[in-house]
Order: C-alpha cells, then sequence, then structure tokens
C-alpha cells in the first residue's frame, strides 16, 4: 500500500540553526500539505500546494519558514534559524486531486523536532 | 474563523464496550465536511470517518459511527465493540466545502484507552 514519506523521522537542532524537513506524497497525488502538531495539541495546517502552487501559507510563520514544491511531487519544509517554540512534531499528508473539501488526506510518519 | 472543541481531552472504555466521543464546532457556514481522525502512539495518522453537513443521514463505517446535529453543530463518534486497537488520540477536524484551500481546522484531541 503506498505510503506518505517524510524524512528524517527525529531531528535536535540548537536555536537559530537551520532545519530541512522531506515528504514525498503517495504517488499522482496532486496536493501535498504540511501541519505543525505541538505535543498534546491537534495539528495546525502550516501550508498546502495543489501541485507545484501554494493554495494556502495563511498560518506559515514567513519570517523564518518556508516550504517549496518545485515540480510538483515531493516537497521541502524549512526553518532558520530555529527557535525553541518551534519544538513539534511535523506532519505531511496528500490527497488526490484537491478539488473538494472532502477528499480524504493520507498522513505520513512525521518528523518530531527538538529544539534545545 | 471556524473553531473545533473536543471537551474530553481523556476517555476510557472496557473491551467490548461503546464509548461516544464528544466534538463541537463553530462555523457560519453551510457547507463543510467534518472528520474524525485516529493518531495510534507513534503511527501515521488515518481518516475513522467522514460527514457531508449537507447529508442527513449519519455516516457509519463499520464499529464506527457519528451522531451530527448540525442545528446544534455537534459532531460526535460512537465506537461500538470497542477493541484494543482503538486506543488512539482521535481528532474531530472541520473543513470548508466552499474556501476548501482554506479553513481546515483540527479540535485538541481525545486520548482513548481500551482496557482489557
Amino acid at each position: 500500500e503506498a505510503e506518505v514519506a517524510q524524512s528524517p523521522r527525529y531531528k535536535i537542532t540548537e536555536k537559530s540553526q537551520a532545519v530541512a524537513f522531506w515528504c514525498d506524497p503517495i504517488s499522482g497525488h496532486a496536493t501535498l500539505y504540511w501541519y505543525r502538531q505541538i505535543l498534546g495539541q491537534g495539528p495546525e495546517l502550516l501550508v498546502q500546494f495543489q501541485d507545484e502552487s501554494v493554495v494556502d501559507d495563511s498560518q506559515l510563520p514567513k519570517d523564518r519558514f518556508s516550504a517549496e514544491r518545485l515540480k510538483g511531487v515531493d516537497s521541502t519544509l524549512k526553518i532558520q534559524p530555529a527557535e525553541l517554540g518551534d519544538s513539534a512534531m511535523y506532519l505531511c499528508a496528500s490527497s488526490l486531486a484537491g478539488t473538494t473539501g472532502g477528499e480524504t488526506q493520507y498522513f505520513g510518519p512525521g518528523t518530531r523536532l527538538l529544539v534545545l | 474563523a471556524q473553531t473545533v472543541t473536543q471537551s474530553q481531552p481523556e476517555m476510557s472504555v472496557q473491551e467490548a464496550e461503546t464509548v461516544t466521543l464528544s466534538c463541537t464546532y463553530d462555523t457560519s457556514e453551510s457547507d463543510y465536511y467534518l472528520f474524525w481522525y485516529k493518531q495510534p502512539p507513534s503511527r501515521q495518522m488515518i481518516l475513522v470517518i467522514r460527514q457531508e453537513a449537507y447529508k442527513q443521514q449519519n455516516a457509519t463505517e463499520n464499529r464506527f459511527s457519528v451522531n451530527f446535529q448540525k442545528a446544534a453543530k455537534s459532531f460526535s463518534l460512537k465506537i461500538s465493540d470497542s477493541q484494543l486497537g482503538d486506543a488512539a488520540m482521535y481528532f474531530c477536524a472541520y473543513r470548508s466545502a466552499v474556501n476548501y484551500g482554506q479553513n481546515f481546522v483540527f479540535g485538541p484531541g481525545t486520548r482513548l484507552s481500551v482496557l482489557p
């Protein structure tokens, strides 16, 4: 069964350093999402791509976060510089077409970030 | 902005018994989707069940069913014949059917324990 892949699974970094997370969605899925999940809370949508275009990045802290999906397939989320408050699980999800709000999202295993 | 509330941080149920998880939401939209997602410990988040707001009939998926009360903005999940594998965090989520590029909101989650 096809799955969303994410790497690394765990990342420890010091504040002010740069970090990057990678996501490979299910093949053929046009829509890709990045979420941040703080421990004990629900996921918060950071950015949504439709193919290579950003559909929504209203919750992305653009002063330090950036995301790209250059060829409309895999995606990278970057934080520079990392802050203590960025410690969280970063989840990637994909869905088939993104043409309806009711589509099933398939989630990856996440990258757990710890900023020291 | 839409909000999703789950008033039960933790719940427990005896194996083979039935449990109901609560969710309320706030929106001014008339057309939207509601979801329940399950996040097992150290595993991917998966979709449990989905409800379209314009459908009056409550959604069911095997042992999982919902009680959707649109006027009351309530969306509870009932798990029948609970199994040990049902132990997980359960998240209620809302998504607009119109502005689905935005407005995807998760609740804070309910941790369900299943007692043997």
